[in-house]
């Protein structure tokens, strides 16, 4: 099982471009969260989804979107990058309709905004 | 929203030491809590979690205590190795397993 994968795991953009973040969860799951992580802090919640359905959004501006795929696979799109985007970018898929289960987090895709 | 807070920033063990990591949290209503360490360029990585309804968990060398009453949960690693050297956070799970982390805590551990 080769868990949660994400790709590219480095990438580098210029103020005002847009990105695509890919995420495949690990086998079995059906739900994806993404996290933004700062440097220095802990990751904070942009959004999940669910049954290709966006299920929950954390404080995150309308730049900040997504999409899940039949396969549970996603991807996260930022638009008009700015400079504050700079961060490490996790994916986490979880079991589905399990009450207590931990997030699995994939290596992160660290994003430079120049 | 609910927010989870960390008390120290660093904290710095001699190899064989007992760590002792804490965590605060807001949301008295949360059921379920997950404590992860983060190396350097990786992901989380899940180590323990505990739920509401428990004061106490045990794993491999690692024991989660949670006491409700202050709203406070605390991560003891035994006999700290040089492995253990990474950054730990405390998460809080709100809705459909969304979780919310404090900043995290430094582990240094010194040979």
């Amino acid at each position: 099982d080769a868990g949660v994968t994400q790709s590219p795991t480095h990438l580098i953009k210029t103020r005002g471009q847009q990105v695509t973040l890919r995420c495949s969860p690990k086998s079995g799951h059906d739900t994806v969260s993404w996290y933004q992580q700062a440097l220095g802090q802990g990751p904070q919640f942009i959004f999940q989804y669910y049954e290709e359905e966006e299920r929950q959004r954390g404080n995150f501006p309308d730049r900040f979107s997504g999409h899940q795929f039949p396969n549970y696979s996603s991807e996260l799109n930022v638009n008009a990058l700015l400079l504050g985007d700079s961060a490490l970018y996790l994916c986490a898929s979880s079991l589905p309709r399990q009450l207590y289960t931990e997030a699995f987090f994939g290596q992160g895709t660290r994003l430079t905004v120049v | 929203g609910e927010s989870v807070g960390l008390h120290l920033p660093t904290l710095s063990v001699q190899e064989g030491d007992n760590s002792i990591i804490n965590c605060a949290y807001s949301n008295s209503a949360s059921d379920y809590f997950i404590w992860y360490k983060q190396e350097s360029g990786k992901g989380p990585q899940f180590i323990i979690d505990i739920r509401s309804n428990m004061d106490k968990r045990q794993g491999q060398r690692v024991t989660v205590l949670l006491n409700k009453t202050v709203k406070h949960l605390s991560l003891q690693i035994a006999a700290t190795q040089p492995g253990d050297s990474a950054v730990y956070f405390c998460a809080e799970r709100g809705n459909f397993n969304k979780f919310y982390f404090g900043s995290g805590t430094k582990l240094n551990v010194k040979p």
